[in-house]
């Protein structure tokens, strides 16, 4: 089973900056790495797959990068409605699997 | 507009069974595959189970690996879990997702989830 861990658990950030969220894969993934948004009592809604594409509908404040099996999801400048917790997904290998989380929070 | 309406969730006894149905409308059902995503309270999502387009191939975690069933009625755009022998660590929210593509196999589209509770 591919390991993915994400760093940090939790980010303290001030509306209109930079965050920057990590997650590690434990073996390689290719670029089959997608990145969701999940806000308190709603379902997660996919912002990146494919490491770096956004998806339908994202803003381009979202972006997504990699090297290696070190991905990458940055948020230019962040907005009220951005805090949440976001979660990184392997979909290269069975099982798939999800990194446990990184939570965003207002400074 | 893809809509995934899930259905089947409720409280039941350790040992007891359940089986979940998800309604999809909005897209050609027939040409995606679909999956069962969890999240405990309070908890990270685990991927359950997931399912070609055809139902030929099908996918379990280790977690549910002969417990668990997944199928597909095409003719009436649902996909079903049954879930067999439940343990209190079964309980979550049960999301029905589908696959972006042919050969993007991440979740675009999640239902609103239905809740799972094991318990005596």
């Amino acid at each position: 089973e591919i390991v993915m861990t994400q760093s940090p658990a939790t980010l303290s950030v001030s509306p209109g900056e930079r965050a920057t969220l990590s997650c590690r894969a434990s073996q390689s993934v290719s670029s089959d790495l997608a990145w969701y948004q999940q806000k308190p009592g709603q379902a997660p809604r996919l912002l990146i797959y494919g490491a770096s594409t956004r998806a339908t509908g994202i803003p381009a404040r979202f972006s997504g990068s990699a090297s290696g099996t070190e991905f990458t999801l940055t948020i230019s400048s962040l907005q009220s409605e951005d805090f949440a917790v976001y979660y990184c997904l392997q979909y290269d290998n069975w099982p798939r699997t999800f990194g446990q989380g990184t939570k965003v929070e207002i400074k | 507009e893809v809509q995934l309406v899930e259905s089947g969730g409720g409280l039941v006894k350790p040992g007891g069974s359940l089986r979940l149905s998800c309604a999809a409308s909005g897209f050609t059902f027939s040409s995606y595959s679909m999956n069962w995503v969890r999240q405990a309270p309070g908890k990270g999502l685990e991927w359950v189970s997931s399912i070609s387009s055809s139902g030929k191939y099908i996918y379990y975690g280790d977690s549910v690996k002969g417990r668990f069933t997944i199928s597909r009625d095409n003719a009436k755009n649902s996909v079903f879990l049954q879930m067999n022998s439940l343990r209190a660590e079964d309980t979550a929210v049960y999301y029905c997702t589908r696959d972006l593509g042919r050969d993007i196999s991440c979740y675009d589209y999640w239902g609103l989830g239905t809740l799972v509770t094991v318990s005596s």
